[in-house]
Order: structure tokens, then sequence, then C-alpha cells
């Protein structure tokens, strides 16, 4: 069956960069769906971060997009998030997901990882 | 804030019917699909009404959902104490060139 497991620190540091990688299993990354990050500050609603193709294009969330890259390795299946400068703003769960095609069926979201909580305090 | 707005509370008692709204503009509910997510507590959200108020496989009938102008509603009718969650609405924006989520309402089953 279809699943997603985030990965990466659970800690990171202020001005730092947080990196998270998805990996993927019960489907291939190389189909028609892509590979999304959202994330959920304690207490608080969901944000959407960012989602990238198998061929490397990608959508971002505007307020977002100079601290966020991602990146695809699809011989490993996976997909990966890196957001630079954290302060303690972006202490969340972040989730990865698999969502359908954008921009207008991208919220559509089938499948998401368990989560993965980041907190960032020095 | 969201530009996509809910009710960040809403109740009920086992067996009536509610609606939770999902407020928007012409810049994204109005123009585009509206996607709601349920979500309980300590797990990740669950797709529950997609493109064109399409239920997945495996959500009951008793959710329901609509578009008006550049509002949205989930009707969950016949309400049981497993639906207490919390409700998200999400749509495209076009203006911001992004998917947005409106805050989330928490839904209590008296």
């Amino acid at each position: 069956q279809v699943q997603l497991q985030e990965s990466g620190p659970g800690h990171v540091k202020p001005s730092e960069t947080l990196s998270l990688t998805c990996a993927v299993s019960g489907y291939s990354i190389n189909s028609n769906y892509y590979g999304g990050w959202i994330r959920q500050p304690p207490g608080k609603g969901l944000e959407w971060i960012g989602s990238i193709y198998h061929t490397g294009s990608t959508y971002r969330n505007p307020s977002l997009k100079s601290r966020v890259t991602m990146s695809v390795d699809t011989s490993k299946n996976q997909f990966s998030l890196k957001l630079t400068s954290v302060t303690a703003a972006d202490t969340a769960l972040y989730y990865c997901v698999r969502q359908g095609p954008f921009p207008y069926s991208g919220g559509s979201i089938d499948y998401w990882g368990r989560g993965t909580l980041v907190t960032v305090s020095s | 804030q969201s530009v996509v707005t809910q009710p960040p509370s809403a109740s009920g008692t086992p067996g009536q019917n509610v609606t939770i709204s999902c407020s928007g503009n012409r810049f994204n509910i109005g123009p585009n699909f509206v996607y709601w997510y349920q979500q309980l507590p300590g797990a990740a959200p669950k797709l529950l009404i997609s493109r064109k108020n399409q239920r997945p496989s495996g959500v009951p009938d008793r959710f329901s959902g609509s578009k008006s102008g550049t509002s949205a509603s989930l009707a969950i009718s016949g309400l049981r104490s497993e639906d207490e969650a919390e409700y998200h609405c999400a749509t495209w924006d076009d203006s911001l060139s992004g998917l947005v989520f409106g805050g989330g309402t928490k839904l209590t089953v008296l």
C-alpha cells in the first residue's frame, strides 16, 4: 500500500537549515502525482510549503519561496525539502504528502506521512 | 491569517446535522475546487471531499460538500461521536499562485 515516511533532525538551531526527506513506497514517484510538504505548528492550522513533480518542476508557497528548496531522487523514490534561515516560527509538525496535478488538483491530497516534529531552538 | 476563513469552532449533538463554512474570494474559492479534510486528534488529516464535491472511497455519504460563489460548505448529517475532529478546507489561489488552507474548525460532539 502507499506509504510516505518523513525523516530528518527533530531539532534545528535558529538561522540554520531544516532538511527533511520523504521516502515513498507503494507507488512510483514517476507517476502523475506531486510530492508535497505541509506543516502544522502546534495547536494551529495547516500551511502548504511546496510541492515537486518527478521532472523537478516545483510550486512553492509565496510566503516561504525565498527559503524553500525542494529536490527529487527518482532512483530512490524519494523527495526532499530544505528550509533555510529558520526561526522559532518554523517549529511545526512537518508532513510529506502525495498530491494531485498542480495547480487546480494540488489540493487533492490522498496520502499523508505520519509527520515529523521539528523544533527550532537554541 | 489565511485568505480563506473558517469558524474556529462548531458543535452539535448526536444525530444532528452540522454545517461548516469556508469563505474565500474571487481568486480562490470562486473559480477553483474546494477540498475538505478531517483531522482526528493526534492523526494526520484525511481527505473527505475531493474535486467537484466527490467523496473518496470509504468516506460515508453523511459527509457532503457544496459551493456557492466564493464560499464553500461541508455538511455532516446524522452527527456521530466519532466525527469529533478538526476540519480543514483547501483550495488554489490564483492571485497568490499557491495552495491555501482555512484555519480549521474544531467540531465538538456534545
